[in-house]
């Protein structure tokens, strides 16, 4: 069975341009995160997706911050205009249950360099 | 404000011994602490886990300590093999909020042959 997915694994965009980070997470998970790590620093919990509903988006840093996912299945998010401050590993993970935070499965990351 | 607190960035073992990885948490709600590894260019994958009403949790080679008056964990991996090699990162949890974990900034550890 195919893990946590996420495309691109690599991003290099310049300032003030626009960036579509993709997720795919384990078929059958209702349950998707986002998080992102800025280097040396802790992982930060971005939002959290049940099915095609927000569930909690309070990790978001700001409006240029954009997630859906649409049908449930696969998510996206998108940064635009892309700041120097939004680089850092973005990481998807995916769970069947929200009350086990150990069950949670994450994807290998999309390294996200603004220059 | 950082809430879960791994103080040490790395930690440096000899092949065999004993390696300790600490973490102090501030939040008294937290009541589920996590400990996942992560290699480079890999997600972090879980490890192992410790729920507040035990005060240790072992899993073959890895052992987690809960201090819960001292707000302070620890993850003890004992003989440590070179393959330990990565990441650790402790985090914790609210079991009767969002369940969430709030994560520490990390410790690299590097064990030596």
């Amino acid at each position: 069975e195919a893990g946590v997915t996420q495309f691109p694994s690599h991003s290099v965009i310049e300032k003030g341009q626009t960036v579509t980070l993709r997720c795919d997470p384990i078929s059958g998970h209702d349950n998707l995160y986002w998080y992102r790590r800025v280097m040396g620093k802790e992982i930060k919990f971005l939002l959290h997706f049940v099915k095609e509903s927000k569930q909690d988006e309070s990790g978001m840093p700001n409006n240029r911050f954009l997630a859906e996912r649409t049908g449930g299945t696969y998510s996206t998010l998108k940064v635009q205009p892309a700041e120097l401050e939004d680089s850092g590993v973005y990481f998807c993970a995916s769970s069947q249950d929200n009350r086990l935070p150990g069950a949670a499965f994450f994807g290998q990351g999309t390294r996200l360099t603004v220059v | 404000d950082q809430q879960v607190k791994q103080n040490s960035p790395s930690l440096s073992v000899q092949e065999g011994r004993i390696s300790i990885l600490n973490c102090d948490y501030t939040n008294s709600m937290f009541d589920y602490f996590l400990w996942y590894k992560k290699y480079p260019a890999e997600g972090p994958t879980f490890l192992i886990s410790i729920s507040s009403i035990k005060d240790k949790n072992e899993d073959g080679r890895f052992t987690v300590f809960l201090n819960k008056s001292a707000k302070h964990l620890s993850l003890h991996i004992v003989p440590s093999q070179p393959g330990d090699s990565a990441v650790y990162f402790c985090a914790a949890s609210e079991s009767g909020g969002s369940y969430i974990p709030t994560f520490g900034r990390g410790t690299s550890l590097i064990v030596h042959p």
